[in-house]
């Protein structure tokens, strides 16, 4: 596909499971972004890769968080142990550019809950 | 703190008529801006943009106006299509080159409804 893919689109975890959430961005695009949106509110920055070099992780909430880019193309958002308030939509971008304003192509979003 | 600030969560308009989303920051290293529009179950799609150096962008049926003495923004739909009916979120971000990147701060977000 042409857009950016995410999976899997809907993930029920019981608290203190460890989850992967996959992101394939266009094809080409250097930089690749997570954003977590919870209900009700815009995205918020997580973490942003220049290929696979992870450039800023100052969004993720805690050491329970890991993302990861290893061959600077899919990108993998790992949580572990999780808790309730880690459900929100996590959203993946991406952009041809490396340091750009440019707009970002969004996924779908997987939207993960925690029980 | 909430740098990106949209104080309406909803909005209702007549079909044909003009729809005004307002959106204010306070983060005055913020240099671009950006309106997106999410549908339900989608992510994101990027609408229009505006630079700090312009006051004024247009495309179409969308106008966005940046007063940067107020940090404040809005976007412009004239004439409103049941079609807008969305979410509609502004973005900013500081200036992006060289080795800086670009980290959109988002909005809460604003519900469009247009009714025919």
């Amino acid at each position: 596909g042409a857009g950016v893919s995410q999976s899997p689109r809907y993930k029920v975890a019981k608290r203190g499971q460890d989850v992967a959430l996959r992101c394939d961005p266009i094809s080409g695009h250097v930089s690749l972004f997570w954003y977590q949106q919870a209900l009700g509110q815009g995205p918020e920055f997580l973490t942003y890769f220049q290929n696979e070099a992870q450039l800023d992780k100052s969004g993720l909430p805690s050491d329970r968080f890991f993302a990861e880019r290893p061959e600077g193309s899919v990108s993998t958002l790992k949580i572990q142990r999780t808790q309730q308030e880690d459900s929100a939509v996590y959203l993946c971008a991406s952009s041809p550019a490396q340091a750009t304003n440019e707009k970002l192509f969004f996924g779908s979003g997987t939207q993960l809950s925690v029980l | 703190d909430q740098q990106v600030k949209q104080n309406s969560p909803s909005l209702s308009v007549q079909e044909g008529r003009i729809s005004i989303l307002n959106c204010d920051y306070t983060n005055s290293m913020f240099d671009y801006f950006l309106w997106y529009k999410k549908y339900p179950a989608e992510g994101p799609t990027f609408l229009i943009s505006i630079s700090s150096i312009k006051d004024k962008n247009e495309d179409g049926r969308f106008t966005v106006f940046l007063n940067k003495s107020a940090k404040h923004l809005s976007l412009h739909i004239v004439p409103s299509q049941p079609g807008d009916s969305a979410v509609y979120f502004c973005a900013a971000s500081p200036y992006a080159g060289g080795t800086s990147y670009g980290k959109l701060t988002f909005g809460q977000g604003t519900i469009l409804t247009v009714h025919p």
